[in-house]
């Protein structure tokens, strides 16, 4: 059974703490990405990554940075966490072409900052 | 710039039919529509996906116009566990991916 794999499945940080998410998928897919996700506003694409140490920024990549050193990890870092940071963040993997927007979820990190 | 709108809610009972559409203005012209479903404490589940008129699975059937400004997903004869959130996804001219804000389904009994 494919498996996208988040590190923890909430968390509690403190302001200006730096804050690492990681993601890990046993698909061999090129394709990464990193949402957050809040009420009545969906999910909105924080970075994507379609190939080891490729990055590209989605629609709100203010104050997150992303790392891809390996095909199977996508790490999502806060740089200095911030309260407006709380959220749920979401990952996914893909196949490139056609399969780009079958997307497989991992179960979501729900992070709290205080 | 593009943007996909969808009802916030909608209710069904078991057995009928439920038909989710999504407004989409703007998206790529060769790329696909696809469909998720989301239950609570779980990432999005892909269901569907198509290019151009109609496409069926075992779970769902999905209805694009020639026009490509909006899909419809139906869902025959919904059961309790169908009760979710589902989304629309599409890509605008500029290749970026494009979520609806997710319509929550809820079948009665």
């Amino acid at each position: 059974d494919v498996k996208v794999t988040q590190s923890s499945r909430y968390l509690v940080k403190r302001t200006g703490e730096k804050v690492f998410l990681e993601c890990v998928q046993d698909m061999d897919h090129e394709n990464m990405f990193w949402y957050r996700q809040d009420p009545g506003l969906g999910l909105r694409l924080i970075y994507f990554s379609y190939d080891v140490k490729m990055k590209e920024k989605g629609d709100i990549p203010e104050g997150y940075s992303v790392s891809r050193e390996k095909k199977e990890r996508f790490s999502l870092i806060l740089e200095s966490a911030s309260t407006n940071q709380t959220s749920m963040y979401l990952c996914a993997s893909s196949r490139p072409g056609e399969s780009y927007n079958e997307q497989f979820f991992g179960p979501g990190t729900r992070l709290t900052v205080l | 710039l593009a943007k996909t709108t969808q009802p916030i809610s909608m209710d069904s009972y078991e057995g009928q039919e439920v038909n989710i559409t999504c407004s989409h203005n703007n998206i790529a012209t060769n790329d696909y529509i696809t469909w998720y479903q989301q239950f609570p404490s779980q990432g999005p589940r892909f269901i569907i996906q198509g290019y151009k008129t109609k496409v069926t699975n075992e779970v769902a059937s999905l209805f694009i116009p020639a026009d490509r400004k909006s899909s419809t997903l139906s869902l025959p004869r919904v059961s309790l566990s169908d009760t979710a959130v589902y989304y629309c996804l599409a890509m605008d001219s500029s290749y970026k991916l494009i979520f609806g804000s997710g319509t929550r389904l809820l079948v009665r009994p």
